[in-house]
């Protein structure tokens, strides 16, 4: 069964920086895309950010871009989120998505349950 | 503004038939698969339907997609109050090269 757990969400102020991490199992991690997509509360799903199986060409929203970076490390079967230059909008609940193949373009499978960020003076 | 266009809301009775439409552009569902998630309330989003019409196992066979040119739409028979959810599509953007989603649409069941 495949699993993802997400952990480093919390409060944090703005101009701060948090890393967001990701447990997977279940699953090669080595052999596929991951991503993160966040949902601010009441709204929408926004894909965040996509890295590939080999972590060649990792892509960002174009809100994102430039603060945040996206990292994995498979001997670990671990996913990354360094989050700087923080500001209230990536007040959000972030997930970890595990694609269905090695690359970005690929639909989206299984999904964790979440971290929440929250991002306030 | 999401990149790809739903309906806030949609509703109808138990047991009827309801369609959510999905519209985008030639760089998105144009020329890529259209994928569709289920959120229910308060839990993370799941998958759907991939790849236009694709079921995953495990999938009811209530839900079904469709996909013409720009357009994309999901469509629920037999409606039932556990599928009181928010529903979202999603495709590739060649141009944005970016994942793009919609807006969400929230079923109610009458």
């Amino acid at each position: 069964e495949v699993q993802l757990v997400e952990s480093g969400g919390g409060l944090e102020q703005p101009g701060r920086s948090l890393r967001l991490s990701c447990a997977a199992s279940g699953f090669t991690f080595h052999d596929y895309a991951m991503h993160w997509v966040r949902q601010a509360p009441g709204k929408g799903l926004e894909w965040v950010s996509g890295i590939s199986w080999n972590s060649g060409s990792p892509g960002y929203a174009d809100s994102v871009k430039g603060r945040f970076t996206i990292s994995r490390d498979n001997a670990k079967n671990s996913l990354y989120l360094q989050m700087n230059s923080l500001s209230a909008e990536d007040t959000a609940m972030y997930y970890c998505v595990k694609s269905m193949a090695a690359t970005i373009p690929e639909y989206f499978k299984e999904w964790g349950q979440g971290t929440l960020v929250t991002v306030s003076s | 503004q999401s990149v790809l266009t739903q309906p806030p809301s949609v509703s109808e009775a138990p047991r009827q038939r309801v369609t959510i439409s999905c519209s985008g552009r030639s760089s998105n569902i144009g020329n890529n698969a259209v994928n569709w998630y289920q959120q229910l309330p308060g839990k993370a989003p799941q998958l759907l339907i991939y790849y236009d019409d694709l079921l995953p196992s495990g999938v009811s066979d209530r839900f079904s997609g469709s996909k013409s040119g720009t357009s994309a739409s999901l469509a629920i028979s037999g409606l039932q109050s556990e599928d009181e959810a928010d529903y979202y599509c999603a495709a590739w953007d060649d141009s944005l090269n970016n994942w793009v989603f919609g807006g969400g649409t929230k079923l109610t069941v009458l």
